[in-house]
């Protein structure tokens, strides 16, 4: 089974503060990403990776940064934590391989951090 | 435009009950795939079906069945015979052929499951 796992559950940070969030996958998946979880907004794309060292803008990049300095991680940076930055963050990974003519692999998630920035 | 709609955003019933979650989509492309996937209290989204579309067959997975309507761009999912163990955030999903990393979820729909 593909275990995709996030440093941490519960997170709590003060605004201002450069806060790193951790994933780790270890299905040596090339694609990685990053979502927002809030209420009645469903999950948004904060980035993804395709690849080491690459990255690409979900729709919600503003305020975020990512890492990926290697196959299995991918970092989410919050350069400087706001308030309205208080939010689930999801991890996900998935293959790029072509399957039934497709390369749309479900995706696999972690277990989320919850952040709470004071 | 790529959209999502579960319009439902808190469904409650009793065990053994049979439910329907819809989903509604937009899309211009011409092929596209469809996802649900579960959110248990724990946290973690798990994957329950794809659909393409050139498959409008409906699937049958136990309890769970799907219902893909592409007249109607619809997607709805239906648990058969409830159980308190389905209680959880669904969240319906779509991506394109082209754009195959780009994920369209809906806002979920809460599923509560009463002994």
């Amino acid at each position: 089974d593909v275990k995709v796992t996030q440093s941490s559950r519960y997170l709590v940070k003060r605004t201002g503060e450069k806060v790193f969030l951790e994933c780790v996958q270890d299905m040596d998946h090339e694609n990685m990403f990053w979502y927002r979880q809030d209420p009645g907004l469903g999950l948004r794309l904060i980035y993804f990776s395709y690849d080491v060292k690459m990255k690409e803008k979900g729709d919600i990049p503003e305020g975020y940064s990512v890492s990926r300095e290697k196959k299995e991680r991918f970092s989410l940076i919050l350069e400087s934590a706001s308030t309205n930055q208080t939010s689930m963050y999801l991890c996900a990974s998935s293959p790029l391989i072509l399957q039934g003519g497709s390369y749309n692999s479900p995706l696999h998630f972690g277990n989320g951090t919850r952040l709470t920035v004071t | 435009a790529q959209k999502v709609t579960q319009a439902q955003t808190e469904i409650s019933v009793v065990e053994k009950e049979d439910v329907t979650l819809d989903c509604v989509y937009e899309t211009r492309d011409t092929t596209y795939y469809l996802f649900w996937y579960k959110q248990p209290p724990s946290g973690e989204l798990v994957f329950l079906i794809r659909r393409n579309s050139f498959d409008e067959q409906n699937e049958i997975s136990g309890r769970y069945s799907w219902n893909f309507q592409k007249s109607t761009s619809s997607f709805n999912f239906t648990i058969t015979a409830s159980q308190v163990v389905d209680s959880a955030v669904y969240f319906c999903a779509l991506s394109g052929l082209y754009n195959f990393n780009k994920f369209y979820f809906g806002s979920g729909t809460k599923l509560n499951v009463k002994p």
